[in-house]
């Protein structure tokens, strides 16, 4: 399978602090990623997509893109206790449908 | 809004025996359905990619003889897993969405099977 890397496994930020969240692809191909986020015991749900160079913000996330190094960062900022989670990185190449995701950073927001 | 169920919420199983999943999509068409599995250590593998009228795409490691995959609509599929052991165990994961590659994955709300 297509790697998915994800960095750090865990993260622990205090209550109002930023957390960031690395993400890097070992497909030279990939076109698309996603950010996920996966609350204990639920499904994963789409956070975030971004398919060019460059960066995107909505609200308090903003998603970071790098091509050429196949990497994507999310950035969390104010972090509230509810952002506790799995957040899980996605990676696909236009070419094929498949959707190939990392093992997840484990945030943890302390009040 | 586009909706995916997933059904059984968990399941138990006895080791050699066999169990099926099966998926709903609600609100679009789920032309593509992929299978994943998430071990308890947290590792996240893609089993096979579905895609009607075309033929289902297993990853190594995974073979149609131990997960075979019916999908036979644009609403419904299905996965079970042959011959159950220890190392079957985590949650299983249906993802769909409309096909086109840069569209979003719905995710049901995964299987958990439990192997005793």
């Amino acid at each position: 399978q297509q790697k998915v890397q994800q960095s750090p496994e865990s993260l622990i930020v205090p209550e109002g602090g930023m957390a960031s969240l690395n993400c890097t692809s070992s497909d030279r191909n990939v076109d698309y990623f996603w950010w996920y986020r996966q609350h204990s015991g639920k499904s994963p749900k789409m956070l975030m997509s971004i398919f060019s160079n460059g960066e995107k913000e909505e609200g308090r996330f903003t998603v970071h893109l790098n091509k050429a190094s196949l990497h994507t960062s999310l950035h969390i900022r104010d972090s509230q206790p509810s952002d506790s989670a799995l957040y899980l990185c996605a990676a696909s190449r236009n070419s094929n449908n498949r959707i190939f995701f990392g093992d997840g950073t484990q945030l943890v927001v302390k009040p | 809004g586009a909706l995916v169920y997933q059904y059984p919420r968990r399941t138990i199983c006895k080791s050699g025996t066999s169990m099926r999943m099966e998926c709903q999509a609600v609100g679009f068409q789920a032309t593509s359905v992929a299978w994943y599995r998430q071990s308890p250590q947290k590792t996240f593998e893609l089993i096979a990619l579905s895609t009607v009228n075309s033929a289902i795409k297993y990853e190594q490691n995974f073979t149609q003889e131990k997960f075979p995959i019916s999908h036979p609509n644009l609403s419904f599929s299905s996965m079970t897993v042959l011959n159950a052991y220890l190392e079957d165990r985590g949650l299983y994961l249906c993802g769909a969405r409309t096909g086109t590659s840069a569209e979003t994955l719905y995710f049901g709300s995964g299987t958990r099977l439990t192997v005793l």
